[in-house]
C-alpha cells in the first residue's frame, strides 16, 4: 500500500498563501489523492481530491507533480481559521478486499497574524 | 455541516458498562465508516458497512461491534467498556466505496469512561 509523507507542522502569516507539501511515491495509477483537515476535536473535512490534473475548488487547489509522486495543497490566503492538522491520502489499507482511509499523523498548520 | 449526523455528542460512563452511538449518513450515502481517535493519536479505523453488509474491518476490538440498518443508518456497541475506550468515535459516509468518492464525517461522540 502506498503510503504518505507529511512534515509534522508547518506555519504561515495570515493572509499568504499556505502550501502543504505530501510524498506518495509508491502510488499507483488509478489511486487519487485525497486532502482532509481536522479543526481540534472536530471531525475531519474532505478538502480536495485529484488523480492527474491539477484541481481547484473553493477551500483550495491541489497540486499533483507529472510523476504523481508528490502534491501539495495549496490555501491562496490562509486565514487563522484554517489553522487545523492536514491529511494526505492515498491508497488505503486494504481489508477484506476493500480499500480503507487510512489517516497518518498529517500535518499540523499554525496561520498566526 | 457534512450531512452526517452522530449522536449523542458526549456520553460518560462507567467502567464494565455498555454504550451504542448512533450515526446517519448523508442522504444517499451507502457507506459507513467508523473511527476511533484517542487524546493526542490518529483516527484508528475500525469498520466499515457497505448498503447493510460489512465491508472492512480494522482493528476493532472484541468488544465492539457495529451494524448497518436498511435505512441506512449505523450503530456502534462498545461492551464492558475500559477507561482506555475513552475517545471520539467519528462516524463517515460515501456514496460508494473509498477511493472514488470522498468521506464526509460527522463531528463525533465524546465517550468518557470513568
Amino acid at each position: 500500500d502506498a503510503k504518505t509523507t507529511q512534515p509534522p507542522s508547518m506555519d504561515c502569516a495570515e493572509g499568504r498563501a499556505a502550501n502543504l507539501p505530501c510524498n506518495h511515491s509508491t502510488i499507483s495509477g488509478n489511486e487519487y489523492v485525497y486532502w482532509y483537515r481536522q479543526i481540534h476535536s472536530q471531525g475531519p473535512q474532505y478538502i480536495i481530491h485529484g488523480l492527474k490534473n491539477n484541481e481547484t475548488n473553493e477551500m483550495a487547489s491541489l497540486i499533483i507533480t507529472e510523476d504523481r509522486k508528490s502534491s501539495t495543497l495549496i490555501l491562496p490566503h490562509a486565514t487563522l481559521r484554517d489553522t487545523a492538522v492536514y491529511y494526505c491520502i492515498v491508497r488505503a489499507t486494504a481489508s477484506g478486499g476493500s480499500y480503507i482511509p487510512t489517516f497518518g499523523r498529517g500535518t499540523s498548520l499554525i496561520v498566526h497574524p | 455541516d457534512s450531512g452526517v449526523t452522530q449522536t449523542p455528542k458526549h456520553l460518560i460512563t462507567a467502567t464494565g458498562q455498555r454504550v451504542t452511538l448512533r450515526c446517519s449518513p448523508r442522504s444517499g450515502d451507502l457507506s459507513v465508516y467508523w473511527y476511533q481517535q484517542s487524546l493526542d493519536q490518529g483516527l484508528q479505523f475500525l469498520i466499515q458497512y457497505y448498503n447493510g453488509e460489512e465491508r472492512a474491518k480494522g482493528n476493532i476490538l472484541e468488544r465492539f461491534s457495529a451494524q448497518q440498518f436498511p435505512d441506512l443508518h449505523s450503530e456502534l456497541n462498545l461492551s464492558s467498556l475500559e477507561l482506555g475506550d475513552s475517545a471520539l468515535y467519528f462516524c463517515a459516509s460515501s456514496v460508494g466505496d473509498w477511493g472514488n468518492s470522498p468521506l464526509h464525517f460527522g463531528n463525533g461522540t465524546r465517550l468518557t469512561v470513568t
